[in-house]
């Protein structure tokens, strides 16, 4: 049964700690997605990678978040210096490339307190 | 103003009710419109597909597009407590580019026995 592993599930810290995410995306997926949902922004997309190539990082901040795919199998969020405002559910999705559906993790719940 | 509006409900029925979900989105390069399905404390999972205008149904679900007035519908037949979730329309400007995936905030639908 083929799926997106996430680690950790749930993650506490306190603020100014660095936060490392892990997903193993599907086998054969070749674009990954790192998410982020919170209840007023909804899913915002954070950076996104095709063939473990960075294609856009837009939508994260870079002084203190960084994404990178160190191989095919990990793809790795990271968060430092962690603030409160991140407190938030982070997904991992991987998908093929063309049209059809994006495969969720079952997300890392962060707490920055 | 978001180029894809949901109301987020919550949206509370009694079993075996017709509920209808709905989207409503600014862009007319949208092509593809997709409905994901998450239930508590997990990653979204893909419900529906469409491309294009028109109507698509699998099982007790169709999805409707009408591109004139900008507007996506999910309909559920016979509802049933299983299917109590949030469920969030995405939509995309193109097969190829899966990063174009632009979502609603979700709506909560609670489905009592």
């Amino acid at each position: 049964d083929a799926r997106v592993t996430q680690t950790p599930r749930d993650k506490v810290t306190e603020m100014g700690q660095e936060v490392t995410m892990r997903c193993q995306p599907i086998l054969g997926h070749n674009t990954v997605f790192w998410y982020r949902q919170t209840m007023m922004q909804g899913l915002e997309l954070l950076a996104y990678f095709r063939n473990r190539a960075p294609l856009d990082d837009s939508g994260m901040p870079k002084d203190r978040f960084s994404a990178e795919m160190p191989d095919a199998t990990l793809a790795t969020l990271k968060i430092q210096p962690s603030e409160p405002r991140d407190s938030a559910v982070y997904f991992c999705a991987s998908g093929a490339s063309g049209p059809g559906e994006l495969f969720f993790g079952e997300g890392s719940r962060l707490t920055v307190l | 103003q978001k180029e894809v509006e949901q109301d987020p409900g919550p949206l509370s029925v009694p079993e075996g009710a017709i509920v209808s979900l709905n989207c409503t989105y600014s862009n007319s390069a949208f092509q593809y419109f997709m409905w994901y399905r998450q239930y508590s404390r997990k990653g979204p999972e893909l419900l529906m597909y469409t491309y294009s205008s028109g109507n698509k149904e699998d099982g007790r679900f169709t999805a409707q597009v009408d591109k004139s007035s900008k507007y996506i519908s999910l309909f559920i037949r016979d509802s049933q407590p299983s299917d109590s979730a949030t469920y969030l329309c995405a939509m995309s400007y193109n097969a190829g580019n899966n990063r174009k995936l632009i979502w609603g905030l979700g709506t909560s639908l609670a489905v009592n026995p």
